[in-house]
């Protein structure tokens, strides 16, 4: 099974600041098949990044993401009130498909 | 507006059986890998089935095999996933979300299910 791991577990920041989450793979993983989601807590999850870099419809640009390698990144450039919350990354390389334990980002 | 309606979730007990059902609009059903994904309480996101477009394709994560069957109705757009030798362990809220180009880019709002005596 492909494990993703993410760091830091929990992000405390402020609004206005920038935030990056890393996700690694266990093994390597073609970054088409890498996903960002964020979870706001009662909420389902929302699919923010899809092939490592791609804007889901109707995210804002100052989502982003990047790869090098088996590790993955997602940006916030400027945190909005709205973006505090649980971000999971998410593979689709090879079954089962798996989730990373997810970042917290709260604020500071 | 696509929309995933989850239905069918509540409390059994250890051993019992449930059926989960997901309604979908606003997207062209028939042509759509779905999945179901749980998430226990308090915890993580966890894939747990997938199938194909015309249900011939099917997969789940291990816990669940043998378990568990993910099923498709094209002519009414409905996913389901028959839920059998229910444990403790297989609490958790259930979402449906389409699956497209390796990411799910629609979620359900999700179905609680509870197994405990």
């Amino acid at each position: 099974e492909l494990v993703l791991t993410q760091s830091p577990g929990t992000l405390s920041l402020s609004p206005g600041e920038r935030a990056t989450l890393s996700c690694r793979a266990s093994q390597s993983v073609k970054h088409d098949w890498l996903a960002w989601y964020q979870q706001i807590p009662g909420q389902a999850p929302r699919l923010l990044i899809y092939g490592a870099s791609s804007r889901a419809t109707g995210i804002p640009d100052r989502f982003s993401g990047s790869w090098s390698g088996t590790d993955f990144t997602l940006t916030i450039s400027r945190l909005e009130p709205e973006d505090f919350a649980v971000y999971y990354c998410q593979q689709s390389g090879s079954l089962p498909k798996t989730f990373g334990q997810g970042t917290k980002v709260e604020i500071k | 507006e696509v929309q995933l309606v989850e239905s069918g979730g509540g409390l059994v007990q250890p051993g019992g059986s449930l059926r989960l059902s997901c309604a979908a609009s606003g997207l062209t059903f028939s042509t759509t890998w779905m999945s179901w994904v749980r998430q226990a309480p308090g915890k993580g996101l966890e894939w747990v089935a997938m199938i194909s477009q015309d249900g011939s394709g099917r997969d789940y994560v291990d816990s669940v095999k043998g378990r568990f069957t993910i099923s498709r109705d094209n002519a009414r757009n409905s996913l389901y996933l028959q839920m059998n030798s229910l444990r403790v362990e297989d609490t958790a809220m259930f979402y449906c979300a389409s699956d497209t180009y390796g990411a799910f880019h629609n979620w359900g709002q999700g179905t609680l299910v509870t197994v405990s005596s």
